[in-house]
């Protein structure tokens, strides 16, 4: 089965801070990488598809990249309603595997 | 607008069985592939169990498999889980999660909270 594997496993940025998240697969996925955020107490939410593309009504400070293995989420300015676990998802084919999540927080 | 309600939770004794329903709405959900995901209390997202659209094809974790059923009826806008031979480590908030497309999940239910313990 193909692994997923995210770091950091948390991590503590200021406001306005440029973030990454990276999300590496044990074997090529192409491109069947979706990332999600969930709030403390809140569902997850789709934020990018596709490795690449953002879900409608996500804001475009988010965005993603990759191809293959390595996959990364970035944040262009961190803001404050930003606190959250991210968690990436290889989606094609199963087992359909989660990362083990990222903890942002605001320093 | 999309809504996905699970119901079904609660309390079960080790060994026990539950079966969780999700019902659809907003949407056409005969289209749709549907996945089940959990997550334990304080821990993060795992896969569960997908169904394609036709149920044509079903496919289970391995922590799950020969325990779990998955299950739709278009007819009615349900999506099912049957849980048999509970563990403790099946507590968790389980979610119904729609499909999109080549399978990433676009529409998440708030879930409903599965307690195995004696």
């Amino acid at each position: 089965d193909i692994q997923m594997t995210q770091s950091p496993s948390s991590l503590s940025a200021s406001v306005g801070d440029r973030v990454t998240i990276t999300c590496r697969a044990s074997q090529g996925i192409n491109n069947y990488l979706a990332w999600y955020q969930q709030k403390p107490g809140k569902v997850p939410k789709l934020l990018i598809y596709a490795a690449s593309s953002l879900q409608s009504g996500v804001p475009s400070r988010f965005s993603g990249s990759g191809s293959g293995t390595d996959f990364t989420l970035t944040i262009s300015s961190l803001q404050p309603e930003d606190v959250a676990t991210y968690y990436c998802q290889k989606y094609h084919g199963a087992p359909r595997t989660f990362g083990q999540g990222t903890k942002l927080e605001i320093k | 607008e999309v809504q996905l309600v699970e119901s079904g939770g609660g309390l079960v004794k080790p060994g026990g069985s539950l079966r969780l329903s999700c019902a659809a709405s907003g949407f056409t959900f005969s289209s749709y592939a549907m996945d089940w995901v959990r997550q334990a209390p304080g821990k993060g997202l795992e896969w569960v169990s997908f169904i394609t659209s036709s149920s044509t094809y079903k496919f289970y974790a391995d922590s799950v498999k020969g325990r779990f059923t998955i299950s739709r009826d278009d007819a009615n806008n349900l999506l099912f889980l049957q849980m048999n031979s509970l563990r403790a480590e099946d507590t968790a908030v389980y979610y119904c999660v729609r499909a999109r497309l080549s399978g990433y999940g676009d529409s998440w239910g708030q879930g409903t909270l599965v307690t195995v313990s004696s």
